[in-house]
């Protein structure tokens, strides 16, 4: 079935410096990744989208020079945080897009990745 | 734009007994999904549950249920027989078209022995 899978899954990083996310789906294309952001006790929010070999779209508010994300293959996509600082620190999940005519695919595959926490110290 | 909204921070039950969790949302779009997902401790999304708009019959799985107003725009989960395991923050989405998921803010759920 469908697993995505997300590396590292915690990450700690000195503030200034930037770290790189990746979110690879093992057994299926994914032409679009979606990016999230939870922070503690909160809902996720969508930062960006991306398809495969194009631009990634951000959601208003989101820095696209802060957080860089790049889907150069079907199966691997990476979210960036760029001089990183303590405000970024929190849990970014990312969620592969299903292919086929279904926008949400099989719904008992498991889309989501299980999550990278990250604090900036 | 679409919203999503769940007006209960956090749920209580006793094991054993049935709950719901209430959600409505806002939308123009004649073509939707509707989701609840389970978040537990280790954060990994689960999907519960899931609707299509164009379906009139409510999603049913296992102990789980919806009750789909579409009308109303109302979404409303139900737990029966609820167990230990149920103890979760649990989140309605919104799913357009385009495959995006719009999340409500949560409803923390625990379970009683």
């Amino acid at each position: 079935g469908a697993v995505v899978s997300q590396h590292p899954s915690w990450v700690i990083c000195k503030s200034g410096t930037s770290v790189k996310i990746e979110c690879r789906s093992l057994d299926f294309q994914a032409t679009t990744m979606f990016w999230y952001r939870q922070f503690p006790k909160q809902s996720l929010m969508l930062m960006a989208t991306s398809n495969e070999g194009s631009k990634a779209t951000y959601e208003q508010g989101v820095e696209k020079d802060k957080f860089l994300i790049n889907h150069a293959s079907l199966t691997l996509s990476t979210l960036t945080v760029t001089s990183a600082h303590p405000e970024d620190s929190s849990f970014y999940i990312c969620r592969a897009g299903a292919s086929g005519t279904d926008p949400f695919g099989d719904p008992y595959e498991q889309y989501f990745g299980p999550g990278t926490r990250l604090t900036v110290t | 734009a679409q919203t999503v909204t769940q007006s209960q921070p956090e749920m209580s039950v006793q094991e054993a007994e049935t709950v719901t969790l209430s959600c409505t949302y806002d939308t123009s779009e004649s073509d939707y999904y509707l989701f609840w997902y389970k978040q537990p401790p280790s954060r990994q999304m689960i999907l519960v549950i899931r609707q299509e708009a164009y379906k009139q019959q409510n999603a049913t799985e296992n102990r789980f249920s919806v009750n789909f107003q579409k009308a109303a725009k109302s979404f409303s989960l139900k737990i029966s027989d609820s167990q230990l395991g149920d103890a979760a923050m649990y989140f309605c989405a919104y799913g357009g078209s385009q495959g995006n998921l719009i999340f409500g803010k949560g409803t923390k759920l625990s379970v009683k022995p």
